[in-house]
């Protein structure tokens, strides 16, 4: 049983599109993230929420949008999307902002 | 300005050596470093963690350093197996930042048979 779950996998996609990437937790935690891994393998955060607030905005786009619809999930909404959105993507999930996280397997997202 | 290295991007040793990997920051305070390791298509998945007051942490053949003096962090992995052939992230999380972890660029290790 999967912990961290994103889906999908993997996404090819248009520049221009509007896309949705989906992360669900089954660990009981109240903290969830996203992370972008670019081809240089460098992970940086872009956003949080703790119980459903939103509690780091790192400098992205208004075109990533992240919603959570409740606790254990959060998704990643990508509006207009632009050739350099290609990467790999990770939500992960803590039981509060300074514990362990736990990373999903990833979705890598092709814009052609 | 604010920066996080690890030593090199790719480290090979032979089988039974000790594997050091080095993650150095400059401009950060951070309360505690983390290291992941990540392999291929994976995610990142926690090893260890040590927090500023803490000078060394040991989990089986793990063994994690912090010098808040030299701004460093040491992880070392003894008795090297093949298996252990991946990329190591050391993250830095900083205080008051709502579990902000900021990564190095990670190394990867290769263990030779």
């Amino acid at each position: 049983d999967t912990a961290v779950s994103q889906t999908p996998k993997y996404l090819v996609t248009q520049m221009g599109n509007d896309k949705s990437i989906k992360c669900e937790q089954n660990l009981g935690h109240d903290t969830m993230y996203w992370y972008k891994q670019d081809s240089k393998k460098f992970l940086k955060i872009m956003f949080s929420y703790n119980n459903k607030e939103l509690i780091i905005n790192e400098t992205v786009p208004n075109r990533f949008s992240p919603k959570s619809p409740d606790k254990a999930h959060l998704n990643l909404h990508i509006n207009s999307l632009e050739l350099g959105d290609s990467a790999v993507y990770f939500c992960a999930s803590s039981q509060d902002p300074q514990d362990i996280q736990y990373f999903g397997a990833g979705t890598r997202l092709s814009v052609l | 300005s604010q920066k996080i290295e690890q030593n090199s991007e790719a480290l090979n040793i032979q089988e039974g050596k000790t594997a050091t990997l080095t993650c150095n920051y400059t401009n950060y305070s951070p309360a505690y470093l983390q290291w992941y390791r990540q392999d291929p298509g994976r995610g990142p998945v926690f090893l260890l963690l040590i927090r500023e007051n803490e000078k060394e942490k040991r989990k089986e053949r793990l063994k994690v350093t912090f010098d808040t003096t030299l701004k460093q962090s040491l992880f070392h992995i003894t008795a090297s197996q093949p298996a252990d052939s991946a990329t190591y992230l050391c993250a830095l999380d900083i205080y008051n930042q709502g579990g902000k972890l900021i990564f190095g660029q990670g190394t990867e290790l290769s263990v030779k048979p």
